[in-house]
């Protein structure tokens, strides 16, 4: 099943505990990308990556770091999260890295909840 | 940042009723639009890719329009069911970059 599987569904942390949240696509898609949700504010990128060893920052990169090693992963760190990071994260990925991503609707992961206190 | 306004934020209706949308963006530079229905504790689905000036497409009861030219699209639900309830995003995409910007989102409440 073509698919974006995001791990952990559910994290609860400590302030300054670094962490990964996974992401993997068996679909080859060369776009990957990472977004948050909190209320009231709608999806925010947070880093993409239009291909292998190409990411770069989206409009909330603040604290986030990430890395595109192979085609199919794109993990989310957190170095020192803080309770500011608490949110709804979601991966999503596009067969297309280049400008015509517009033209394929995006997959996205099952949402990983993060709270950190 | 590029602005992507929809409207309503929110919207109750009732079984049966048919309703509509809308999402607004910049039009210059403009070259597709996405719209996703996200239920409460799922994720985001791709609804409808659109790319040209007067594009309809429907699916099933959903069905939606585009005006490239003065950067508007409109979602329609006829005969909302309550399984219609959820969020509508909307992400316009335009040509020179890379970031993708969605609309804050419709959250549509259908009452049986």
């Amino acid at each position: 099943e073509a698919q974006v599987t995001q791990n952990p569904r559910y994290l609860i942390t400590v302030t300054g505990k670094k962490l990964t949240v996974t992401c993997s696509q068996n679909m080859n898609h060369e776009y990957m990308s990472w977004y948050r949700q909190d209320p009231g504010l709608g999806l925010r990128q947070i880093y993409y990556s239009m291909n292998v060893e190409v990411t770069d920052k989206g409009d909330v990169p603040e604290g986030y770091k990430v890395s595109r090693k192979e085609k199919r992963n794109f993990p989310l760190i957190l170095e020192s999260p803080s309770p500011n990071q608490t949110s709804l994260y979601f991966c999503a990925s596009s067969p297309t890295g280049t400008e015509g991503r517009g033209n394929y609707g995006y997959t996205f992961g099952s949402g990983t909840r993060l709270t950190v206190v | 940042i590029l602005n992507v306004e929809q409207s309503p934020q929110s919207l109750h209706v009732q079984e049966g009723d048919s309703t509509n949308f809308t999402c607004s963006f910049p039009s210059s530079n403009f070259y597709a639009l996405h719209w996703y229905r996200w239920e409460t504790a799922k994720s985001p689905e791709a609804l409808f890719v659109m790319t040209l000036n007067g594009d309809e497409k429907k699916k099933g009861r959903i069905s939606a329009t585009l005006n490239t030219k003065e950067g508007y699209s409109y979602l329609y639900i006829k005969g909302s069911q309550p399984e219609d309830s959820a969020t509508y995003l909307c992400a316009p995409h335009h040509t020179g970059g890379f970031k993708t910007i969605f609309g804050a989102g419709t959250r549509l409440f259908v009452k049986a």
